[in-house]
């Protein structure tokens, strides 16, 4: 079963647009969410992150919304540029040095 | 800064034998170190957990005498991949958490076999 949920698989936005990406999971006990941006032949790069006291993050042109009582959250990419087509992963751990788990990944291209 | 080093980036083994991959935290104090294997699909799999003041945590499917992993400290891990085959190749990650509970990536060790 799949504890973290990522919709869309993959996006398509304008340049200077807003990407929305989806995330949402299984476990009430998850407090911890960050979000990853991985290019091709590269590792995961933590962009934000959010814990579940929390109800907003922003962080430059990146965003997390996040819904405790739904067991959702979303990033928004503001303003949208070439350089952040990537692939985006949302991931979630509870507390005490809990192993993440990764959602399947939301791959974003922004066309110029 | 917190930066994750992984060697080496790439590696070709033959069917059925195995190989040795390092992963180093510089910059912070890691009290925990995770290893992930990253398919082609780009789908996670845990491989195993180690953190400060427990032994090391294999996930299901995943078991020390396939994936032993050696770390002196939690800033310098191993894990060799025994008796590789075509299932086991991948991009192995290790992700190294900061007592601000952040966790770090390294660039991965791409692993394919023959």
């Amino acid at each position: 079963q799949q504890q973290v949920r990522q919709s869309p698989q993959s996006l398509t936005v304008w340049e200077g647009e807003t990407a929305i990406l989806n995330c949402s999971y299984e476990n009430s006990a998850f407090d911890y969410f960050p979000w990853y941006q991985q290019f091709p032949g590269e590792g995961p790069a933590l962009l934000i992150s959010i814990l579940s006291v929390s109800d907003k993050k922003e962080d430059g042109r990146f965003t997390i919304f996040f819904n405790k009582r739904e067991k959702k959250l979303s990033l928004h990419i503001a303003d949208s540029q070439p350089g952040d087509s990537a692939t985006y992963f949302c991931a979630a751990s509870e507390g005490g040095g809990r192993a993440l788990i990764f959602g399947t990944g939301t791959t974003v291209s922004v066309s110029p | 800064g917190a930066l994750v080093y992984q060697y080496p980036r790439r590696t070709i083994c033959k069917s059925g034998t195995s190989m040795r991959m390092e992963c180093q935290a510089v910059g912070f104090q890691a009290t925990s170190v995770a290893w992930y294997r990253q398919s082609p699909q780009k789908t996670f799999e845990l491989i195993a957990l180690s953190t400060v003041n427990s032994a090391i945590k294999y996930e299901q499917n995943f078991t020390q005498e396939k994936f032993p992993i050696s770390h002196p400290n939690l800033s310098f891990s191993s894990m060799t991949v025994l008796n590789a085959y075509l299932e086991d190749r991948g991009l192995y990650l290790c992700g190294a958490r900061t007592v601000q509970d952040t966790q770090y990536f390294g660039p991965g060790t791409r692993l394919l076999v023959l």
